[in-house]
């Protein structure tokens, strides 16, 4: 079955701090994979979708930025935290013989 | 533009009753998916159900059922003799080109 693996669970970092978010696939190849982050009591948003490794669409401009240095690897990063960055980012992959899954999730509080 | 929308922000039954989560979608795709997610407290989004568009049958896991009703853009999820585990965010979703929209969601509330 497919597993996405997330880390770390929770993440306090003061304005102005680097991020990286790291999120890992196991048990299928060649995966889409998905970044999303839910305000509280909301539904998701999608910030950035890889279809391959180095192919990444963003789809709301913002502070961060996504990369895919292997297949089974999408990385979420910010150069420098703002307040409005927090809340929870989930790592999601979609595999044709899956379907559609979500890692644990990070929940991010920038101070 | 494809929407979804869940028109019940919150409900609440007892255990053991049967509880009907509603949800249309507006599309003009003829082959996408559907799916309900349920969000527990601990946040983790767990896969409830899923639907093909191009099935007619409609597809069910356990105690979980949903209506598909393709012409009526319409997807409702049953809930059979509720648990107090099955309290939790539901979220309907939409799939189709890479694109997952989601529903705003269903608080749902399983009283003992």
């Amino acid at each position: 079955s497919q597993t996405i693996h997330q880390w770390p669970a929770t993440l306090v970092q003061p304005v102005g701090s680097p991020l990286s978010l790291e999120c890992t696939v196991e048990g299928t190849s060649n995966p889409n994979l998905y970044w999303y982050r839910q305000a509280a009591g909301r539904g998701l948003q999608l910030l950035f979708y890889s279809v391959g490794i180095g192919q990444i669409s963003s789809e709301v401009p913002q502070n961060l930025s996504a990369s895919r240095p292997q297949d089974r690897q999408f990385i979420l990063s910010s150069k420098k935290l703002l307040l409005s960055d927090s809340g929870f980012y989930l790592c999601a992959g979609d595999s044709p013989n899956y379907g559609y899954t979500f890692g644990s999730g990070t929940r991010l509080t920038v101070v | 533009a494809q929407t979804v929308t869940q028109s019940q922000p919150e409900m609440s039954v007892q255990e053991a009753e049967t509880v009907t989560l509603s949800c249309t979608y507006d599309t003009s795709e003829n082959n996408y998916y559907l799916f309900w997610y349920k969000q527990p407290p601990s946040r983790q989004m767990i896969l409830v159900i899923r639907q093909e568009a191009y099935k007619q049958q409609n597809a069910t896991e356990n105690r979980f059922s949903v209506n598909f009703q393709k012409a009526a853009k319409s997807f409702s999820l049953k809930i059979s003799d509720s648990q107090l585990g099955d309290t939790a965010m539901y979220f309907c979703a939409f799939y189709s080109n890479y694109q997952l929209i989601w529903g705003a969601g269903t608080k749902l509330i399983i009283k003992p």
